[in-house]
């Protein structure tokens, strides 16, 4: 159980284009999902909270208008980079808080590799 | 305040030895201490967790170490086996204020177990 998948896996695009990128919760609900991004050999660093049906906080230095967060439904959330530069280029992960896991328990996707050319 | 720094950046042990991953962390409001495996091109899986109540937990060959007074926690690895070699973060949240749940992660460490 607890399973995240993201789609794409890979993406390559144009700069200038956007770009979507999915998150789902396959067998269980989830009220809040977080997204990460992270370069070669770096850690993650948290980008935003997305809560259902609310607007998602972003951390502090992450664009807002750049990275636009939309949590629809109980099992998918979206990342859309909007005009995509090659500084986007990076691995984004999201993750997802399990109903039945407490307050911390929060289960990754298998990330999304974006390379903008 | 909000920082966790893990050491060392890689390690390399040989198979069977035990590796073992140190964290240190200032923010004494944190209270969930977990550690993940990553292996390139994946998102992290959990290994472990501790809550600051308890010194020690083991799970199978994982083991976490957690030393409240001295802001440290570290991960054990026994009998290291190559199918190991991967990078471990360290993370640590707490559930005061707008931090929510959220977790901050360690820089990571690479590590190699030769056969």
């Amino acid at each position: 159980g607890a399973v995240v998948s993201q789609h794409p896996s890979r993406v390559i695009c144009k700069s200038g284009t956007s770009v979507k990128i999915e998150c789902r919760s396959l067998d269980f609900q989830a009220t809040t999902m977080f997204w990460y991004r992270q370069f070669p050999k770096q850690s993650l660093m948290l980008m935003a909270t997305s809560n259902e049906g609310s607007k998602a906080t972003y951390e502090q230095g992450v664009e807002k208008d750049k990275f636009l967060i939309n949590h629809a439904s109980l099992t998918l959330s979206t990342l859309t980079v909007t005009s995509a530069h090659p500084e986007d280029s990076s691995f984004y992960i999201c993750s997802a808080r399990a109903p039945y896991g407490g307050l911390y328990e929060q289960y990754f996707g298998p990330g999304t590799r974006l390379t903008v050319t | 305040q909000q920082q966790v720094k893990q050491s060392p950046q890689s390690l390399i042990v040989q198979k069977g030895g035990i590796s073992i991953i140190n964290c240190a962390y200032e923010n004494t409001a944190f209270d969930y201490f977990p550690w993940y495996q990553q292996f390139p091109g994946k998102g992290p899986a959990l290994l472990i967790a501790i809550r600051p109540d308890v010194s020690e937990k083991k799970e199978g060959r994982f083991t976490i170490s957690f030393n409240k007074s001295a802001k440290q926690f570290s991960l054990h690895i026994m009998d290291s086996q190559p199918g190991d070699s991967a990078t471990y973060f360290c993370a640590a949240a707490n559930a005061g204020g707008t931090s929510y749940g959220k977790l901050t992660f360690g820089q990571g460490t690479i590590l190699t177990v030769h056969p």
